[in-house]
């Protein structure tokens, strides 16, 4: 597809298991971006890769959140030993150059029990 | 205090109506940017803009840099412009190149 592409839609997990998320940008996008959204809350940033540079990590709400850009295209994102305060819709962006028009995906909404 | 305010948080108007959503922001920016997501639906941008205006259809966004605001219009709405409106902005300075949100505007529009 010619989409952002996240999956899963919807993932359950228990409280303290590990979860991946995976996002699939728009092929030729060099900007990748993960956020989440809360129940009833606002968009919150949670990182940036931008071509082969270090990504930006100033979003990530502890260490037990990590992500990382394959080849420059794929990404995961990665929470472990996850808390039911981590229950929220993580969405997927990326756009063709820093700072550029954003393409967002659908969406992985993750349900911590 | 949340560096993008948006106004007002909840907006509901005949089908028709002239729709107007505003956004302030507290620092320096880079770019504004309009979303629209719908319920249950995926977020999709509709304007990115750092001066003047933009139009789109029946959706026009102007930007006041000087003011530190921007509007988003909806001339002739209808029922399927339902749906949440955010403003984000990309910030100058710091670490991060994510976006800042506003809270968002949820728009119903009644036929």
């Amino acid at each position: 597809g010619a989409g952002v592409s996240q999956s899963p839609s919807n993932k359950v997990t228990e409280k303290g298991k590990d979860v991946e998320l995976r996002c699939d940008p728009i092929s030729g996008h060099t900007a990748l971006y993960w956020y989440r959204q809360s129940l009833g809350q606002g968009l919150e940033f949670l990182i940036y890769f931008q071509g082969n540079s270090a990504p930006d990590k100033s979003g990530l709400p502890s260490d037990r959140f990590s992500a990382e850009r394959t080849g420059g295209s794929v990404s995961t994102l990665t929470i472990q030993r996850t808390q039911q305060e981590d229950s929220a819709v993580y969405l997927c962006a990326s756009s063709l150059a820093q700072r550029g028009r954003l393409h967002f995906g659908n969406g992985t909404r993750l349900t911590v029990t | 205090k949340n560096e993008v305010e948006q106004s007002p948080q909840n907006l509901t108007a005949q089908e028709g109506e002239f729709i107007t959503i505003n956004c302030s922001y507290s620092v320096g920016i880079s770019a504004l940017h309009w979303l629209q997501q719908h319920p249950g639906g995926g977020i999709v941008s509709l304007f990115m803009l750092s001066s003047g205006k933009k139009k789109h259809g029946r959706l026009i966004a102007t930007i006041n840099i000087q003011e530190k605001h921007s509007s988003l219009h909806i001339t002739a709405s209808h029922p399927r412009d339902s749906a949440v409106y955010i403003c984000a902005v990309g910030l100058w300075g710091g670490g991060a190149d994510g976006l800042t949100f506003g809270k968002g505007t949820h728009l119903i529009i009644q036929p």
